[in-house]
């Protein structure tokens, strides 16, 4: 089955970019993923579809500036114009046969 | 809009059974796929079980599988997950969330019920 890998943190300023990686396991590099917010002590919530393509599509009410791109095995998770609301564990997600898998999280501070 | 509200959390001793729900509404139950997915504390997010829209794909992870059982009921808009020989490492937040096909993202989530596993 695959495995997902985040780094477990991350950090940039207020008002700024910051890019997130996911990547798939060897193997997987042609999966599709999925990315998640959980701001603290919320429920996640879905953030968008990304292919490996890197096409993607965002879920209702997402704000423009976050964005999905691919190269290879690796997944991105782009926020421009970093917000303070922004300050929260970013997930990635995938699937195979009967099982779904998670990666780690990062944990993202805005500074 | 989706709406999926947990229930049935609570403390329980190890070894002991417990039966969680999921009520949706917001959308065509039946049309989808349902999961359960947990997390303990301070840790990040764990596929526990999914079920197809008509129950004729079902998985479970490693970790719980041959203890846990998903169901649903369509006719109820319910989902459900009967926890049986409960483990202190069964201890967590357990979210109900649904995706469009079996094999798809989870795009639902509701806000999650606690279980606390303890003597």
């Amino acid at each position: 089955q695959p495995v997902l890998t985040q780094s477990s943190s991350a950090s940039a300023s207020l008002g700024s970019s910051v890019k997130l990686t996911c990547t798939l396991s060897s193997g997987h590099s042609s999966y599709i993923i999925a990315w998640h917010q959980q701001q603290p002590g919320k429920a996640p919530r879905y953030l968008m579809k990304l292919e490996g393509s890197g096409s993607y599509n965002k879920g209702s009410g997402v704000p423009d500036r976050f964005s999905g791109s691919s190269s290879g095995a690796d997944r991105y998770l782009t926020i421009s114009n970093l917000q303070s609301e922004d300050e929260a564990d970013y997930y990635c997600e995938t699937w195979d046969s009967n099982t779904r898998v998670f990666g780690g999280g990062t944990k993202l501070t805005v500074l | 809009e989706v709406q999926l509200v947990e229930s049935g959390g609570g403390l329980v001793q190890p070894g002991r059974s417990l039966r969680l729900s999921c009520a949706a509404s917001g959308f065509t139950f039946d049309d989808y796929a349902m999961h359960w997915v947990r997390q303990a504390p301070g840790k990040g997010l764990e596929w526990v079980s999914g079920i197809s829209w008509n129950s004729g794909s079902i998985g479970y992870a490693d970790s719980v599988k041959g203890r846990f059982t998903i169901s649903r009921d369509n006719a109820k808009n319910s989902l459900y997950l009967q926890m049986n020989s409960l483990r202190a490492e069964d201890t967590a937040l357990y979210y109900c969330a649904n995706s469009n096909q079996w094999f798809g993202e989870l795009f639902g989530w509701g806000q999650g019920t606690l279980v606390t596993v303890s003597s």
